[in-house]
Protein backbone atom coordinates (compact mmCIF):
# COMPACT_ATOMS: atom_id res chain seq x y z
CA UNK A 1 0.00 0.00 0.00
CA UNK A 2 1.09 3.28 -0.54
CA UNK A 3 0.35 6.80 1.40
CA UNK A 4 2.53 9.26 0.15
CA UNK A 5 2.88 11.22 -2.86
CA UNK A 6 5.72 12.99 -3.86
CA UNK A 7 6.85 15.78 -5.99
CA UNK A 8 8.26 16.55 -7.82
CA UNK A 9 9.61 13.15 -9.36
CA UNK A 10 12.97 14.65 -10.83
CA UNK A 11 14.53 17.62 -9.71
CA UNK A 12 18.22 19.36 -11.12
CA UNK A 13 19.51 22.28 -9.87
CA UNK A 14 22.97 23.13 -9.97
CA UNK A 15 25.36 22.96 -6.75
CA UNK A 16 24.68 25.87 -4.42
CA UNK A 17 21.15 25.90 -5.08
CA UNK A 18 18.46 25.09 -2.67
CA UNK A 19 15.85 21.70 -3.11
CA UNK A 20 12.63 21.41 -2.28
CA UNK A 21 10.68 18.63 -2.11
CA UNK A 22 6.76 17.77 -1.53
CA UNK A 23 5.57 14.87 -0.02
CA UNK A 24 1.54 14.59 0.52
CA UNK A 25 -0.22 11.47 2.20
CA UNK A 26 -3.96 10.23 3.03
CA UNK A 27 -4.41 9.83 6.54
CA UNK A 28 -3.39 10.56 9.89
CA UNK A 29 0.05 9.72 10.83
CA UNK A 30 2.20 9.39 14.11
CA UNK A 31 4.77 11.66 12.37
CA UNK A 32 6.71 11.46 9.21
CA UNK A 33 10.03 10.47 7.99
CA UNK A 34 12.69 11.49 5.12
CA UNK A 35 15.05 9.20 3.93
CA UNK A 36 17.63 9.08 1.42
CA UNK A 37 18.84 6.72 -1.26
CA UNK A 38 21.75 6.33 -2.95
CA UNK A 39 22.01 4.12 -6.42
CA UNK A 40 19.19 1.53 -4.70
CA UNK A 41 20.85 0.66 -2.10
CA UNK A 42 19.95 1.20 1.92
CA UNK A 43 18.03 3.86 3.05
CA UNK A 44 19.25 6.76 5.42
CA UNK A 45 17.57 8.35 7.94
CA UNK A 46 17.34 11.86 7.83
CA UNK A 47 14.66 13.38 9.67
CA UNK A 48 11.76 12.58 11.51
CA UNK A 49 8.83 14.74 12.50
CA UNK A 50 6.11 14.50 14.97
CA UNK A 51 2.56 15.20 14.22
CA UNK A 52 2.30 17.81 16.63
CA UNK A 53 5.61 19.69 15.85
CA UNK A 54 5.03 22.13 12.43
CA UNK A 55 9.48 22.58 11.68
CA UNK A 56 12.16 20.69 12.15
CA UNK A 57 16.05 21.67 11.45
CA UNK A 58 19.29 19.09 10.94
CA UNK A 59 22.27 20.64 9.74
CA UNK A 60 21.23 21.83 5.94
CA UNK A 61 17.93 20.39 5.91
CA UNK A 62 14.41 21.99 6.81
CA UNK A 63 11.24 19.95 7.00
CA UNK A 64 7.94 21.82 7.46
CA UNK A 65 5.09 19.70 8.59
CA UNK A 66 1.41 20.88 7.61
CA UNK A 67 -1.71 18.09 8.91
CA UNK A 68 -4.54 20.02 8.05
CA UNK A 69 -3.24 19.82 4.51
CA UNK A 70 -1.27 16.35 4.87
CA UNK A 71 1.46 17.44 3.54
CA UNK A 72 5.49 17.99 4.35
CA UNK A 73 8.11 19.47 2.58
CA UNK A 74 12.16 19.00 2.92
CA UNK A 75 14.53 21.84 2.12
CA UNK A 76 18.10 21.48 1.34
CA UNK A 77 19.96 24.26 1.35
CA UNK A 78 23.00 24.86 -0.37
CA UNK A 79 23.17 21.60 -2.06
CA UNK A 80 25.59 19.76 -3.13
CA UNK A 81 26.81 17.20 -6.05
CA UNK A 82 27.15 14.59 -2.92
CA UNK A 83 23.21 15.66 -2.30
CA UNK A 84 22.32 13.60 -5.77
CA UNK A 85 20.11 10.36 -4.76
CA UNK A 86 16.79 9.64 -4.33
CA UNK A 87 14.92 11.42 -1.50
CA UNK A 88 11.83 9.58 0.04
CA UNK A 89 9.17 10.82 2.49
CA UNK A 90 7.59 7.76 4.71
CA UNK A 91 4.71 8.15 7.03
CA UNK A 92 3.72 5.96 10.54
CA UNK A 93 0.09 6.00 10.74
CA UNK A 94 0.05 3.08 13.58
CA UNK A 95 3.60 1.92 15.71
CA UNK A 96 5.79 -0.01 13.67
CA UNK A 97 3.96 0.99 9.89
CA UNK A 98 6.28 2.79 8.46
CA UNK A 99 4.61 3.44 4.64
CA UNK A 100 7.33 4.90 1.65
CA UNK A 101 5.85 8.18 -0.90
CA UNK A 102 6.51 7.48 -4.38
CA UNK A 103 10.05 9.32 -3.81
CA UNK A 104 11.87 12.46 -5.87
CA UNK A 105 15.15 11.64 -7.83
CA UNK A 106 17.14 15.22 -7.13
CA UNK A 107 20.21 15.56 -8.94
CA UNK A 108 22.83 17.88 -8.17
CA UNK A 109 25.37 19.29 -10.82
CA UNK A 110 28.52 20.66 -10.53
CA UNK B 1 27.44 -1.19 16.54
CA UNK B 2 25.08 0.95 14.91
CA UNK B 3 24.55 -0.88 11.51
CA UNK B 4 22.31 -3.54 9.97
CA UNK B 5 24.35 -5.88 8.65
CA UNK B 6 22.51 -8.36 5.49
CA UNK B 7 23.81 -11.17 4.15
CA UNK B 8 24.40 -11.96 0.86
CA UNK B 9 24.74 -8.50 -0.88
CA UNK B 10 23.59 -10.65 -4.04
CA UNK B 11 21.73 -13.65 -4.90
CA UNK B 12 20.69 -15.37 -7.77
CA UNK B 13 18.30 -18.61 -7.36
CA UNK B 14 16.56 -20.75 -9.41
CA UNK B 15 12.51 -20.96 -9.40
CA UNK B 16 12.80 -24.56 -7.34
CA UNK B 17 15.44 -23.58 -5.19
CA UNK B 18 15.42 -22.39 -1.28
CA UNK B 19 17.31 -19.96 0.13
CA UNK B 20 17.53 -17.57 2.92
CA UNK B 21 18.21 -13.93 3.17
CA UNK B 22 19.72 -13.00 6.86
CA UNK B 23 19.42 -9.60 8.63
CA UNK B 24 21.73 -9.41 12.14
CA UNK B 25 21.31 -5.47 14.34
CA UNK B 26 23.47 -5.39 18.16
CA UNK B 27 21.86 -2.03 18.58
CA UNK B 28 19.22 -3.73 21.07
CA UNK B 29 16.29 -2.17 18.68
CA UNK B 30 12.89 -3.85 19.55
CA UNK B 31 11.36 -3.84 15.79
CA UNK B 32 13.27 -5.74 12.93
CA UNK B 33 11.36 -5.06 9.43
CA UNK B 34 11.73 -6.38 5.52
CA UNK B 35 10.96 -4.62 2.66
CA UNK B 36 10.76 -5.48 -0.89
CA UNK B 37 12.06 -2.63 -3.54
CA UNK B 38 11.51 -3.06 -7.21
CA UNK B 39 13.74 -0.41 -9.54
CA UNK B 40 12.20 3.28 -9.52
CA UNK B 41 9.87 2.10 -7.05
CA UNK B 42 9.94 3.06 -3.07
CA UNK B 43 10.42 0.28 -0.57
CA UNK B 44 7.08 -1.95 0.07
CA UNK B 45 6.78 -3.32 3.59
CA UNK B 46 6.23 -6.95 3.93
CA UNK B 47 6.59 -8.21 7.73
CA UNK B 48 7.23 -6.37 10.92
CA UNK B 49 8.45 -8.28 14.31
CA UNK B 50 8.00 -6.59 17.37
CA UNK B 51 10.09 -8.10 20.18
CA UNK B 52 10.58 -11.64 18.20
CA UNK B 53 6.95 -11.55 17.47
CA UNK B 54 4.92 -11.19 13.86
CA UNK B 55 2.84 -8.64 14.52
CA UNK B 56 2.49 -7.45 10.39
CA UNK B 57 2.25 -9.36 7.62
CA UNK B 58 1.36 -7.26 4.27
CA UNK B 59 -0.61 -10.27 2.60
CA UNK B 60 3.04 -11.39 1.76
CA UNK B 61 2.92 -14.46 -0.74
CA UNK B 62 3.51 -17.78 1.50
CA UNK B 63 6.76 -18.31 -0.86
CA UNK B 64 7.63 -15.77 1.62
CA UNK B 65 8.52 -17.46 5.32
CA UNK B 66 10.00 -15.07 8.07
CA UNK B 67 12.05 -15.69 11.21
CA UNK B 68 12.79 -14.22 13.74
CA UNK B 69 14.62 -16.12 15.90
CA UNK B 70 16.55 -13.93 18.59
CA UNK B 71 16.49 -10.16 19.38
CA UNK B 72 19.30 -9.62 16.89
CA UNK B 73 18.55 -11.72 14.11
CA UNK B 74 15.94 -11.87 11.34
CA UNK B 75 15.65 -14.15 8.44
CA UNK B 76 13.32 -14.13 5.51
CA UNK B 77 13.67 -17.89 3.87
CA UNK B 78 12.57 -18.25 0.18
CA UNK B 79 10.99 -21.23 -1.99
CA UNK B 80 9.33 -21.73 -5.32
CA UNK B 81 10.23 -18.36 -5.55
CA UNK B 82 8.99 -16.21 -9.39
CA UNK B 83 10.83 -13.96 -12.15
CA UNK B 84 8.63 -10.96 -10.79
CA UNK B 85 10.24 -11.46 -7.09
CA UNK B 86 13.25 -10.50 -8.46
CA UNK B 87 13.84 -7.15 -6.59
CA UNK B 88 15.78 -5.63 -3.03
CA UNK B 89 15.09 -6.74 -0.55
CA UNK B 90 15.98 -4.29 2.60
CA UNK B 91 15.77 -5.03 6.24
CA UNK B 92 15.50 -1.86 9.07
CA UNK B 93 15.68 -2.08 13.13
CA UNK B 94 14.01 0.40 15.06
CA UNK B 95 13.88 1.60 18.88
CA UNK B 96 10.56 3.70 19.11
CA UNK B 97 8.56 5.86 17.29
CA UNK B 98 10.89 8.57 18.46
CA UNK B 99 13.68 7.62 16.12
CA UNK B 100 14.13 6.89 12.49
CA UNK B 101 15.03 3.15 11.03
CA UNK B 102 18.03 2.10 10.34
CA UNK B 103 18.35 -0.06 6.90
CA UNK B 104 20.77 -2.51 5.61
CA UNK B 105 22.06 -2.31 2.37
CA UNK B 106 19.85 -4.86 0.92
CA UNK B 107 20.27 -8.08 -0.77
CA UNK B 108 19.78 -7.41 -4.37
CA UNK B 109 17.84 -10.93 -5.69
CA UNK B 110 17.70 -12.33 -9.18
CA UNK B 111 15.31 -15.29 -9.67
CA UNK B 112 16.07 -17.21 -12.60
Amino acid sequence: SQQGEEDPQALSIQEGENATMNCSYKTSINNLQWYRQNSGRGLVHLILIRSNEREKHSGRLRVTLDTSKKSSSLLITASRAADTASYFCATEMNTDKLIFGTGTRLQVFP
Amino acid sequence: DTEVTQTPKHLVMGMTNKKSLKCEQHMGHRAMYWYKQKAKKPPELMFVYSYEKLSINESVPSRFSPECPNSSLLNLHLHALQPEDSALYLCASSLDGNYGYTFGSGTRLTVV
